[in-house]
């Protein structure tokens, strides 16, 4: 079965800052995997998206993930934090022939100025 | 496309009482998920649809949750009788029948089972 873990309920950084988001994947087959934003009282927004086509992605907003098998990981990245990025972050993850997407528990990252 | 749209966005109920959120999915798409989202729990997956057919309802609580989707713009998820522990926010979410692509979520509702 599919999952992802997400590493750190909670993250802060500084405006200006480097932001990390860790995600680390299990999947028997090929996965495809997502990283979705939640603004307060707002539904998931997809971010970015590896569907094998490249393994560095790039999303909205400045962010990018890189897809690393050897790590399973697929860590969310943004070279310089805004005030606005202040959000709850979520990875997720689908096996190929398998619809339903598996979530994180979701990281929650604060920006501070 | 207006994108996914549910109804309503806040529900305040009393304990005991039937509570039908309300889900309008993208259209042309062939999946429905259902989600709930807790601070304990998390977001989980409560059923899913395709071409209006139940998949996987093994993420549904209890007998008191029940989902439908007559028709492939509509569904519905109620649940009869409500309880305080049933306070969450709900999601509903679309997608097409490939793997590559992503769900698309709802605002989700608010409900509130006092």
């Amino acid at each position: 079965a599919q999952s992802v873990t997400q590493l750190g309920s909670h993250v802060s950084v500084s405006e200006g800052a480097l932001v990390l988001l860790r995600c680390n994947y299990s999947s028997s087959v090929p996965p495809y995997l997502f990283w979705y934003v939640q603004y307060p009282n707002q539904g998931l927004q997809l971010l970015l998206k590896y569907t094998s086509a490249a393994t560095l992605v790039k999303g909205i907003n400045g962010f990018e993930a890189e897809f690393k098998k050897s790590e399973t990981s697929f860590h969310l990245t943004k070279p310089s934090a805004h005030m606005s990025d202040a959000a709850e972050y979520f990875c997720a993850v689908r096996g190929t022939g398998f619809q339903k997407l598996v979530f994180g528990t979701g990281t929650r990252l604060l920006v501070s100025p | 496309d207006a994108g996914v749209i549910q109804s309503p966005r806040h529900e305040v109920t009393e304990m005991g009482q039937e509570v039908t959120l309300r889900c309008k999915p993208i259209s042309g798409h062939d999946y429905l998920f259902w989600y709930r989202q807790t601070m304990m729990r998390g977001l989980e997956l409560l059923i899913y649809f395709n071409n209006n057919v139940p998949i996987d309802d093994s993420g549904m609580p209890e007998d008191r949750f029940s989902a439908k989707m007559p028709n492939a713009s509509f569904s519905t998820l109620k649940i009869q009788p409500s309880e305080p522990r049933d306070s969450a926010v709900y999601f509903c979410a679309s997608s097409w029948d490939t793997a590559n692509t992503e769900a698309f979520f709802g605002q989700g509702t608010r409900l509130t089972v006092v």
